[in-house]
């Protein structure tokens, strides 16, 4: 069975600080995908990446940036200078191809607050 | 914004009713799921339509109950509501082809009360 631990439930820094949120997964299928997603006050969750397992170069897109290494199951995002912007809850989430569906399952999620 | 649209936006019922919410999915996507979001807890996935029929179900009793339209837009109803389906739903649409299944993408979730 698929499972995604976010073991940092709050993470509280000031802005322009970098921030790494940690993400850990466990599937004992070959063929997988990662997401993170960014869930605002508002509610809806935003997509901010998906990886394939067999995809393990890093990527940056801007302030964001995510580390994939599939030794240590382990799929961390940083966010380079944050700003209060950032402040949000946000998910991991691990997807297996279950006749074909390749429904997430999500982390716990954790909550980033960026104080000015 | 993602184009996935959820009604109502927020709702109250008593427990033992019965509730209707609904979500039109992003344009040219397929497939429809539903999340059921507790407070401080991620999403969990109730279950999926694709093409008008059930593809795939989470651990939720048979009073949870969908349906997908011709139209891609789907409903998610609950009978005898208790307590605890007291939540934030989630609506995510995507688009599934031959063998692969594309990113999903969120509605901005309708707040459930029960009382």
């Amino acid at each position: 069975a698929q499972k995604v631990t976010q073991a940092q439930t709050e993470i509280s820094v000031v802005e322009k600080e970098d921030v790494t949120l940690d993400c850990v997964y466990e599937t004992r299928d070959t063929t997988y995908y990662l997401f993170w997603y960014k869930q605002p006050p508002s509610g809806e969750l935003v997509f901010l990446i998906r990886r394939n397992s067999f995809d393990e170069q890093n990527e940056i897109s801007g302030r964001y940036s995510w580390n994939f290494q599939k030794s240590t199951s382990s799929f961390n995002f940083t966010i380079t200078a944050s700003q209060v912007v950032d402040s949000a809850v946000y998910f991991c989430a691990l997807s297996e191809a279950t006749g074909g569906s390749y429904i997430p399952t999500f982390g716990r999620g954790t909550s980033l607050i960026v104080h000015p | 914004e993602t184009g996935v649209t959820q009604s109502p936006t927020h709702l109250i019922k008593t427990r033992g009713q019965q509730v209707t919410l609904r979500c039109s999915s992003q344009s040219g996507h397929n497939t429809v799921s539903w999340y059921q979001q507790a407070l401080g807890q991620g999403p969990q996935f109730i279950f999926q339509y694709y093409r008008e029929e059930e593809n795939g179900r989470g651990n939720f009793p048979p009073r949870f109950s969908g349906l997908q339209f011709p139209n891609y837009s789907s409903e998610l109803n609950v009978n005898a509501l208790e307590l605890d389906d007291s939540a934030l739903y989630l609506c995510a649409s995507s688009l599934r082809t031959s063998g692969n299944t594309d990113t999903q993408y969120f509605g901005p979730g309708t707040r459930l009360t029960v009382l």
